[in-house]
């Protein structure tokens, strides 16, 4: 079946202009995951969602950071006037928690965000 | 959420089994070992996770001892497509819904 999808693939901004990044999960599960991962790094958890609602928003880093998710399906994370070091790849996973799988999370490709 | 403590990085060659060691001294009695791999420009791939003893899979084998306090992923006859970061996480399978990934294990296979 199809996996996580994220769109786009690759997005270049300027500094203070808005961006939405979006994230199609596998269908069926019900969490959704954002991750940052600055090159090089780790993993940044952001945010989760168990169905439409964000239990867990303790991740974003600031408040230009906001993410939503419609129907149990797609979710759009949104940074407002970016700034040079939210330059990142930002990845989505989605798990099917219904099965108790939290641990078992499957990754979309990633939206390289470049901020000139 | 346990802590873990893996390796930075590893060298090793082609053909050679690879195993990276993972130390969770907290572990609590609810929690799954899970490690994933993920590949430059790519998102993290889940490739195994365990309780304890031993379980294989195609990809790879999850060795745990029987105080769980530390496991061992191991990588049979390794490629050169290998080289990737393997990340070793520890937590309830059944309820954690923030999941932490660490550092990882930078492996570098070399020819």
């Amino acid at each position: 079946g199809a996996g996580v999808s994220q769109s786009p693939s690759n997005k270049v901004t300027e500094k203070g202009k808005d961006v939405e990044l979006r994230c199609d999960p596998i269908s069926g599960h019900t969490a959704l995951y954002w991750y940052r991962q600055r090159l090089g790094q780790g993993l940044e958890f952001l945010i989760y969602f168990q169905g439409n609602s964000a239990p867990d928003k303790s991740g974003l880093p600031s408040d230009r950071f906001s993410a939503e998710r419609t129907g149990e399906s797609v979710s759009t994370l949104t940074i407002q006037r970016t700034q040079q070091e939210d330059s990142a790849v930002y990845l989505c996973a989605s798990a099917n928690t219904g099965r108790g799988r939290f641990y078992e999370q499957y990754f979309g490709p990633g939206t390289r965000l470049t901020v000139t | 959420l346990a802590k873990t403590t893996q390796p930075i990085s590893m060298d090793s060659y082609e053909g050679q089994e690879v195993n990276i060691t993972c130390s969770h001294n907290n572990i609590a009695t609810n929690d799954y070992i899970t490690w994933y791999q993920q590949f430059p420009s790519q998102g993290p791939r889940f490739i195994i996770q365990g309780y304890k003893t031993k379980v294989t899979n195609e990809v790879a084998s999850l060795f745990i001892p029987a105080d769980r306090k530390s496991s061992t992923l191991s990588l049979p006859r390794v490629s050169l497509s290998d080289t990737a970061v393997y990340y070793c996480l520890v937590g309830d399978n059944l309820r954690d819904d923030k999941i932490i990934f660490g550092k990882g294990t930078r492996l570098h296979i070399l020819p």
